[in-house]
């Protein structure tokens, strides 16, 4: 069983600040996504990073896969009220948990006006 | 269309009740997903159907049982659920399973928020 932290579990800032978000484990990735969950509603697919090193911009979000495929970040510039939400990463696994996405145990980010 | 569809979007039922969750798209995918979420929580995997069968059950009470008619619909039937059974629950499609080649993007629908009494 491969283990998966994201952290920070909670975070509540002011409109206009930045955030960062991790996602980490000791496991080698084929790739990795990030989701995000408004009240209400299902998680929607914001990126899908595959490649070791890169990064991808989405607006004011910048998500980056680690070198190793270990590791991830997502980035969020001058965070605004509807950016609140519950990001999810969710690796794609292999082994015999293959195809299944295993998602990170999420960061709850409230930005308030 | 690229949307998954749930219905109800609340339900409220008894512990002796049966009831059923249904779950809708018209993407063309071939794989599509029951998951059952906490508040607070990250969705959890129930069930996996592949070109309609089922592929993987993750070990979920049989008091939950799944259904695939169709390549388009899934449906969730519920019969003598506990109130810790409460949640939210999500239908998910993709565009196969285990998505070999790809990289198992899921499309998740609205859920049903599910209250037992």
């Amino acid at each position: 069983t491969q283990l998966l932290e994201q952290s920070p579990q909670f975070l509540s800032i002011q409109e206009g600040e930045n955030l960062t978000v991790y996602c980490n484990s000791s496991s080698v990735f084929s790739s990795l996504q990030w989701y995000r969950q408004e009240p209400g509603e299902g998680p929607v697919l914001l990126v899908t990073v595959v490649t070791g090193g890169e990064v991808k911009k989405l607006k004011r979000l910048t998500f980056q896969f680690g070198d190793a495929r270990k590791d991830s970040s997502l980035h969020i510039t001058a965070a605004q009220p509807g950016d609140t939400g519950l990001y999810l990463c969710a690796p794609k696994v292999g082994g015999t948990s293959y195809g299944k996405l295993t998602f990170g145990q999420g960061t709850i980010l409230t930005v308030h006006p | 269309d690229t949307e998954v569809t749930q219905t109800p979007k609340h339900l409220v039922m008894g512990m002796t009740n049966k009831k059923s969750l249904k779950c809708e798209q018209h993407m063309g995918h071939r794989a599509m997903y029951w998951y059952k979420q906490k508040a607070k929580k990250p969705p959890e995997l129930m069930f996996v159907y592949s070109y309609e069968k089922l592929s993987i059950n993750e070990s979920v009470p049989s008091r939950f049982s799944p259904e695939c008619p169709n390549s388009s619909l899934l449906n969730l039937h519920l019969h003598a659920l506990q109130p810790e059974d409460s949640a939210l629950y999500l239908c998910a499609s993709s565009h196969s399973w285990p998505g070999t080649g790809s990289h198992n993007e899921q499309f998740f629908g609205p859920g049903t928020r599910l209250t037992v009494l």
